[in-house]
């Protein structure tokens, strides 16, 4: 049982370049968000999303998309890449949207946008 | 001022000391209220998760809600060198569904043996 998957685990890219940050959960999971982690700004919610096909935005949602269309896939793209989208990001999936019900985080994408 | 505050530390003590972590908040409709460990390099993992005001234990670990002081506290008895680790509080005001959750900075933990 893998958990959350992210890959890649590190990546480089030049202003204006676009990528997409693949995520991927075992659990059958509904719920699926990301979340990007800065120094001194802790988590910040991007997306998130109830199940498949269905997807909306968070705190931060500027310079991001994202589609849920399996329950299993929740790919963030980069539309245009800036240095302020440096970040730590992270995939989170849960049973459902309840806060009782624990968040599994995966392990993280360090991205670096020179 | 943000909706979180909680202070980064580094925060060091001694194997077997008692830690108290702590996170103030503006927000009086928070009524969800929640700490994440994070390993480094690893993503957060849900320690505690409380309701409303009062205590809650599990283990060597305590969560304490003052919901009149806005006023959150995370308590580790008989720390252990594995404790080490980021220590993250959460919370949100959106009844019982996710929503958005508000995170502090987290506060950075060594415990040495």
């Amino acid at each position: 049982n893998a958990g959350v998957t992210q890959t890649p685990k590190f990546q480089v890219l030049k202003t204006g370049q676009s990528m997409t940050l693949q995520c991927a959960q075992d659990m059958n999971h509904e719920y699926m968000s990301w979340y990007r982690q800065d120094p001194g700004m802790g988590l910040r919610l991007i997306h998130y999303s109830v199940g498949a096909g269905i997807t909306d935005q968070g705190e931060v949602p500027n310079g991001y998309n994202v589609s849920r269309s399996t329950t299993e896939d929740f790919p963030l793209r980069l539309l245009s890449a800036a240095p302020s989208q440096t970040s730590v990001y992270f995939c989170a999936s849960s049973y459902s949207p309840h806060l009782d019900q624990p968040q599994h985080f995966g392990d993280g994408t360090r991205l670096s946008i020179l | 001022q943000k909706e979180v505050e909680q202070d980064p530390g580094p925060l060091s003590v001694p194997e077997g000391a008692i830690v108290s972590l702590n996170c103030t908040y503006s927000n009086s409709a928070f009524q969800y209220f929640m700490w994440y460990r994070q390993y480094s390099r690893k993503g957060p993992e849900l320690l505690m998760y409380t309701y409303s005001s009062g205590n809650k234990e599990d283990g060597r670990f305590t969560a304490q809600v003052d919901k009149s002081s806005k006023y959150i506290s995370l308590f580790i008895r008989d720390s252990q060198p594995s404790d080490s680790a980021t220590y993250l509080c959460a919370m949100s005001d959106r009844g019982s569904t996710l929503g958005r959750l508000y995170f502090g900075r987290g506060t950075q933990l060594t415990v040495w043996p």
